[in-house]
């Protein structure tokens, strides 16, 4: 059974800061994905990789791919409010052909 | 373009009641999936289709709940007899398998937010 972790869980930080987020997952892959979730609303995408060594960034986040390690990292470069959200990790199997298995979600809020 | 469009947004029903959610996934997609969101257990998948095809429902929590799609612009998931335990957000995802594009993220649709007294 594949399974996701992220941490950490929850996380409060100041704005200007910099920091990641690790998602650990149990079966090799090389597609991850991540999302991000505002309260009550739906998961929007924000990145999609696909081989190892893989990093793309927008803006202040930035995401990494290590499939010998099964670790991805997001990282937050100078943190600011509108960034306060949930973020989740999701892996998938057979290359888009199965549905995807989620992490918990990272649950972040960034004070002014 | 139209992303994915759920409906309703919101149920609320007494338990015992059929609860039907209905998905339009984005035009020109081959791939559906619905999950479903709680706080105890996440995002989970409950079933997902290719070419409208079911191809894997192992996710579906109980013979309660049935998942359709009977062409390719529309899908429903089915909840008879409701419990108060199904009570979740439910999510339509839709996305584009194969002709060399390489792999797309799942697009997700707004939600059904489903509460079952």
């Amino acid at each position: 059974e594949l399974k996701v972790e992220q941490n950490p869980l929850f996380l409060s930080m100041q704005e200007g800061k910099n920091y990641t987020i690790y998602c650990n997952y149990s079966t090799t892959s090389d597609r991850l994905y991540w999302y991000r979730q505002d309260p009550g609303k739906s998961l929007e995408s924000l990145f999609v990789l696909l081989s190892n060594g893989a990093v793309k960034q927008e803006g202040r986040l930035m995401a990494s791919l290590d499939t010998k390690a099964r670790l991805s990292t997001l990282h937050i470069t100078a943190a600011v409010h509108d960034l306060s959200a949930t973020y989740f990790c999701a892996v998938d199997i057979r290359g888009g052909a199965d549905g995807l298995t989620f992490g918990k979600g990272t649950h972040l809020i960034i004070q002014p | 373009d139209a992303g994915v469009i759920q409906s309703p947004r919101h149920e609320v029903t007494e338990m015992g009641q059929e609860v039907t959610l209905r998905c339009k996934p984005i035009s020109g997609h081959n791939s559906l999936f619905w999950y479903r969101q709680t706080m105890m257990r996440g995002l989970e998948l409950l079933i997902y289709f290719n070419n409208n095809v079911p191809i894997d429902d192992s996710g579906m929590p109980e013979d309660r709940f049935s998942a359709k799609m009977p062409n390719a612009s529309f899908s429903t998931l089915k909840i008879q007899p409701s419990e108060p335990r199904d009570s979740a957000v439910y999510f339509c995802a839709s996305s584009f398998l194969g002709g060399g594009v390489g792999n797309q993220p799942q697009h997700f649709g707004d939600g059904t937010r489903l509460s079952i007294l």
